[in-house]
């Protein structure tokens, strides 16, 4: 069974750098597949941030490109997300799940930015 | 970017009931389109893909269909355990895009 989980800070002040990381286990992500980290902000519906495929390959939302990084590592089967320059609408729950379509999610990590 | 409209955006029925939810894509994506459903609090459950191939596990009241730019989502008898938020995903060209959401709650 494929299972995905979530870490990092649950609160990233305004103006840092938002870190997550999402562990994989139950499938190698080295054999293929892509990643994915969506979200869900407060009141507001699933927005997707970007994904990643086993290769390195990135594809990330136009609206987050010039703030955003994902990043694979095979060798410890995960994958991470960075996020500059948060603001307060980047507060919402971060799910990381495998893509394409998102089959399996992580259980979600509710980060809040507050000065 | 594909823009996907859903409607309605909330809908309220009852057990036993047959709804469709409608997503409409602002250009032809084929049958590139996925559907989820997600309860409060709870992570999103991935339902259907290619528009009308139902995930294994999710019950046979469930059932999608349409391509181009017109899908339908249908669930044949609601169940209490189906009133929740669906959204749709397409899958067809980055970046990838849902739709608002459709809210179905009891009547």
């Amino acid at each position: 069974q494929v299972q995905l989980q979530e870490s990092g800070p649950g609160l990233v002040k305004t103006s840092e750098t938002l870190s997550l990381t999402c562990g994989v286990s139950g499938y190698s992500i080295g054999r293929g597949a892509y990643w994915a980290w969506i979200r869900r902000a407060p009141g507001k519906g699933l927005e997707w941030i970007g994904s990643i495929y086993h290769t390195g390959s990135t594809y990330y939302n136009p609206s987050l490109e010039s703030r955003l990084k994902i990043t694979i590592d095979t060798s410890k089967n995960q994958f991470s997300l960075n996020l500059s320059s948060v603001t307060a609408a980047d507060t919402a729950v971060y799910y990381c799940s495998r893509g394409d379509p998102f089959d399996y999610w992580g259980q979600g990590t509710l980060v809040t930015v507050s000065s | 970017d594909i823009q996907l409209t859903q409607s309605p955006s909330f809908l309220s029925a009852s057990v036993g009931d047959r709804v469709t939810i409608t997503c409409r894509a602002s250009e032809d994506i084929s049958s590139y389109l996925a559907w989820y459903q997600q309860k409060p609090g709870k992570v999103p459950k991935f339902l259907i893909y290619a528009a009308s191939t139902v995930q294994s596990g999710v019950p046979s009241r469930f059932s999608g269909s349409g391509s181009g730019t017109e899908f339908t989502l249908t669930v044949s008898s609601l169940q209490p355990e189906d009133f929740a938020t669906y959204y749709c995903q397409q899958l067809s060209n980055y970046p990838y895009s849902f739709g608002q959401g459709t809210t179905l709650d009891i009547k």
